[in-house]
């Protein structure tokens, strides 16, 4: 069965400071593997995915995310952080784009 | 055009009631999904929608739980018998089917509260 583990239940970084949001994943073949971050009051949305490729994706809002099948981790960053960013992030895996598994979550606190 | 839209926003009912959730996916999206979302927890997968037809319902918690999807648009997910473990956030969510590249966009949720 597959899974994802996010070890940081809440993380607190300075405006300005870089970010790395940890994911670990268990999944028997190639994962498809998914950031999404939700704000208050307001839907999911997605930060990036990867399926294959190469392993160094980019996505929305000036965050990267990179695969490393070695570790089964996929960890979330983005060189410098705004206050807007201030969230929660889920980390997701799948089999394909259907049945997705998300991790409970990561809640990111932007101080000035 | 617009989002996927979810009715009602909120929706407080007694245990043992009977209860249904609107989903309007973005239009011309042929999947539909639905998740729960309890306190402090990832959303969890319960039912997934290829046009009318439910590809996979391997979700749904027990035979309480029940959706629909009739004409391929609007899904409505049912739920009898409400049990205050009910409550939660039900998130709807749609995307495409394009070439393995399908993108889930998610409403709003329903905060359901059973008490």
């Amino acid at each position: 069965a597959q899974s994802v583990t996010q070890p940081d239940i809440h993380i607190t970084v300075s405006e300005g400071a870089s970010l790395e949001l940890r994911c670990n994943y268990s999944y028997g073949a190639t994962p498809y593997l998914f950031w999404y971050v939700q704000s208050p009051g307001q839907g999911l949305q997605l930060l990036l995915k990867y399926f294959s490729g190469d392993t160094l994706v980019q996505g929305i809002k000036g965050f990267e995310a990179e695969f490393k099948r070695s570790q089964s981790s996929f960890n979330l960053r983005k060189p410098s952080v705004h206050w807007s960013d201030a969230a929660e992030y889920f980390c997701a895996v799948g089999a394909g784009y259907q049945k997705v598994t998300f991790g409970t979550g990561t809640k990111l606190q932007v101080i000035p | 055009g617009a989002g996927v839209s979810q009715t009602p926003s909120n929706k407080v009912t007694e245990k043992g009631k009977y209860v249904e959730l609107r989903c309007d996916p973005i239009s011309g999206h042929t999947a539909l999904y639905w998740y729960r979302q309890s306190l402090g927890q990832g959303p969890e997968f319960l039912i997934y929608f290829q046009g009318t037809g439910a590809a996979d319902d391997s979700g749904l918690p027990n035979d309480r739980f029940f959706a629909v999807r009739p004409e391929g648009s609007v899904s409505t997910l049912k739920i009898q018998r409400t049990e205050r473990g009910d409550s939660a956030v039900y998130l709807c969510a749609s995307s495409l089917i394009a070439g393995g590249q399908e993108t889930q966009y998610f409403g709003p949720g329903t905060r359901l509260l059973v008490l």
